[in-house]
């Protein structure tokens, strides 16, 4: 089956640490979005790519790095200058202009 | 920029009844695409309906459909024959269909609205 994964479900982190979020696809899809999902708010873009090798800042992309160096995985890393990293963190992928798809979510909590 | 509201935070429908949910964006471009999604108690975003902005035909997906008003800046979701298993937080969404490959094309949400059906 087609579809988006991401690992882990739930990932706790401690002061000062960075944490790598996983995100694959195997629907051949070029784009690739990261949003943060923080409760009474809709989804704010982190990052994306629309091709491999290339990726841009979306709207809140302070204190968060990603690469694209296969077409099928975009992973997301929470760095330590993420001042408040607690949050609902979902990956998405599309293909052209038709609508996006999204993963199951990892649910990041720092300790 | 192009913004999206939904005004509702919450609402409730009985089972087997309609509800509406309301969407409104600005934007000053003329051709784009509207989306709404849901995200069940589960979290994961499920497409419920696309609408684009050239054709004057409002999309429609079995219990649902939207009412797309274009000089309004106007879309509502329609749920009719509500089931149990429609509780959800429900996200409008706009997206440009210009400038693909640059930031004009990624999907802007608006806050949710949660909706309850009540047995």
């Amino acid at each position: 089956d087609g579809g988006i994964t991401q690992s882990p479900k739930y990932l706790f982190r401690k002061e000062g640490q960075n944490v790598t979020l996983s995100c694959e696809q195997n629907l051949n899809h070029d784009a690739m979005y990261w949003y943060r999902q923080d409760p009474g708010q809709g989804l704010r873009l982190i990052y994306y790519s629309q091709i491999v090798n290339d990726f841009q800042k979306g709207d809140i992309a302070e204190g968060y790095s990603v690469s694209r160096e296969k077409k099928e995985s975009f992973p997301l890393t929470v760095t330590s200058a993420q001042k408040n990293p607690t949050a609902f963190y979902l990956c998405a992928s599309s293909q052209g202009w038709l609508e996006q798809f999204f993963g199951p979510g990892t649910r990041l909590t720092v300790l | 920029a192009q913004t999206v509201t939904q005004s509702q935070p919450e609402m409730s429908v009985q089972e087997a009844e309609t509800v509406t949910l309301s969407c409104t964006y600005d934007t000053s471009e003329s051709d784009y695409y509207l989306f709404w999604y849901k995200q069940p108690p589960s979290r994961q975003m499920i497409l419920v309906i696309r609408q684009e902005a050239y054709k004057q035909q409002n999309a429609t997906e079995n219990r649902f459909s939207v009412n797309f008003q274009k000089a309004a800046k106007s879309f509502s979701l329609k749920i009719s024959d509500s089931q149990l298993g429609d509780a959800a937080m429900y996200f409008c969404a706009y997206r440009s269909a210009y400038g693909y490959g640059g930031s004009q094309g990624n999907l802007i949400f608006g806050k949710g609205t949660k909706l309850s059906v009540k047995p």
